[in-house]
C-alpha cells in the first residue's frame, strides 16, 4: 500500500521539452506539497495546496505550474525545462498544516540534458 | 518560522545509543518540533515530533528542553539500518506556514 506515489520515478529529457510529474496520496489528507532537492541535498519547499486551494507558492519560476484535480492529487507541470531544473522533486502530504506529520513520496529524479 | 542548527555529521556504534542535538532558539510557542530522515535515494520518513513534552514512539524519543530552544532526537539501539540524514525541522500553524529544512545530520552507524 503506497502512501504517496509518484510518476515517473527517473525523467531524462532535452532542455527546452515540457513534461509532468503526478503525485497521487491515499491517506486521505487535505493539504499536499512539492519540493525540490538540488545536488547539494537542500530540500526546499516549492509549492503547497490546501483543499485544492494553493496556499505555498515560494518563488519558482512561472515555468512550474502545479494543478490539483482533487484533494488526493497535485501533478507538477514544467515547461521549457532548463539544466538546473536537474533535482529530485518530491511529492508530500499531510492532514492539515500544523500538527501532523507529511508523509513523502519516493521522490522523481529529473536529469536535463 | 523557526531556523533549525544540526551538525553536520556524527557517528555512533551499533547497538549504542544516538542522540542527535537540534538547537532551535527562535521558536516561537506554537511551533512543533519535527524530525525525519532521509535514507539515500528514498523519499524523507517522518520520525517524530513534539510540542513541549517529551515524547517516544517505535522508532525514537525525542527530548525537548523546557525553554524549547534545543530539542535531542534519541535512537536507543542504533542499527545499521539507521544509517540516514536526520532532519530536525519546525512547523507552525496556519496555511501560510512555510516548511523549511536545513541541512540537517549525516548519521553514519558502524558495526
Amino acid at each position: 500500500d503506497t502512501a504517496v506515489s509518484q510518476t515517473p520515478k527517473y525523467l531524462v529529457t532535452q532542455m527546452g521539452n515540457d513534461k509532468s510529474i503526478k503525485c497521487e496520496q491515499n491517506l486521505g489528507h487535505d493539504t499536499m506539497y512539492w519540493y525540490k532537492q538540488d545536488s547539494k541535498k537542500f530540500l526546499k519547499i516549492m509549492f503547497s495546496y490546501n483543499n485544492k486551494e494553493l496556499i505555498i507558492n515560494e518563488t519558482v519560476p512561472n515555468r512550474f505550474s502545479p494543478k490539483s484535480p482533487d484533494k488526493a492529487h497535485l501533478n507538477l507541470h514544467i515547461n521549457s525545462l532548463e539544466l538546473g531544473d536537474s533535482a529530485v522533486y518530491f511529492c508530500a502530504s499531510s492532514q492539515g498544516t500544523a500538527n501532523q506529520p507529511q508523509h513523502f513520496g519516493d521522490g522523481t529524479r529529473l536529469s536535463i540534458l | 518560522d523557526a531556523k533549525t542548527t544540526q551538525p553536520p555529521s556524527m557517528d555512533c556504534a551499533e547497538g549504542r545509543a544516538a542522540n542527535l542535538p537540534c538547537n532551535h532558539s527562535t521558536i516561537s510557542g506554537n511551533e512543533y518540533v519535527y524530525w525525519y530522515r532521509q535514507i539515500h535515494s528514498q523519499g524523507p520518513q517522518y520520525i517524530i515530533h513534539g510540542l513541549k513534552n517529551n515524547e517516544t514512539n517505535e522508532m525514537a524519543s525525542l527530548i525537548i528542553t523546557e525553554d524549547r530552544k534545543s530539542s535531542t532526537l534519541i535512537l536507543p539501539h542504533a542499527t545499521l539500518r539507521d544509517t540516514a540524514v536526520y532532519y530536525c525541522t519546525s512547523r507552525g500553524s496556519g496555511g501560510s506556514y512555510i516548511p523549511t529544512f536545513g541541512r540537517g545530520t549525516s548519521l553514519i552507524v558502524h558495526p
